[in-house]
């Protein structure tokens, strides 16, 4: 079972961002969602589609629809810049998949 | 505050073995399922394996199943992952990370995260 995401995303600062991710489980599956910068390790920053972990900013939100699940990143920051992964499980629900990987990038 | 402390890793040559360790603190261990994800250098990353809060239930990715084991002590607060037969592909870093049981539809989220250890498999 695969999880499909862009290799890479770029947007402007203060702009919207989208990053999605596509897999045919999704309709019945929960999505995660991971920010990893540079060097360290991922943080959670979505989880059961739509929550945010405390302590995450509330410029990060997510969704999902059909066979895709989206992060937002809404006016993005130089901080954001990382590579973003997003995660189910396999359609029988029994172990964890991640997806590729996308690097996000704000010039 | 939750801390995942993972150690033993290393160099270890084509076919030998290596046992990570992660300690935890900060919160019930024995509450929370536990995993064990991966990520070669420049890759993304991958799941290795998953146990229970209890112990009882484990998973693995086919890519070490038979290989590595998972295995726990809730007395401890420790987490394991015994390396065989390991291969140059083993070859990441090493993430202990709280969450990742599936059932019924939904993960438990993995929430908490080490800073990793190194594995190099290498002649």
């Amino acid at each position: 079972y695969e999880l499909t995401q862009s290799p890479s995303v770029s947007v402007s600062p203060g702009r919207t961002a989208w990053i999605t991710c596509s897999g045919d489980a999704l309709p019945n599956q929960y999505a995660y969602w991971y920010q990893q910068k540079a060097g360290q390790a991922p943080v959670l920053v979505i989880y059961k589609d739509t929550e945010r972990p405390s302590g995450i900013s509330e410029r990060f939100s997510g969704s999902t629809s059909g066979t895709t699940s989206t992060l937002t990143i809404s006016g993005a920051q130089a901080e954001d810049e990382a590579d973003y992964y997003c995660q189910s499980s396999d359609s029988g629900g029994t172990y964890v998949v991640f997806g590729g990987g996308t690097k996000l990038t704000v010039l | 505050e939750v801390r995942l402390v993972e150690s033993g890793g290393g160099l270890a040559q084509p076919g030998g073995s290596l046992r990570l360790s992660c300690a935890a603190s900060g919160f019930s261990f024995f509450t929370y399922s536990m995993t064990w994800v991966r990520q070669a250098p420049g890759k993304g990353l991958q799941w290795v394996s998953t146990i229970s809060d209890s112990g009882e239930s484990t998973n693995y990715a086919d890519s070490v199943k038979g290989r590595f084991t998972i295995s726990r002590a809730n007395s401890f607060d420790k987490l394991y992952l015994q390396m065989n037969s390991l291969r140059p592909e083993d070859s990441a870093i090493y993430f202990c990370t709280r969450g990742g049981f599936c059932g019924g539809g939904t993960c438990f989220p993995l929430d908490f995260w080490g800073q990793g250890v190194l594995v190099s498999v290498s002649s």
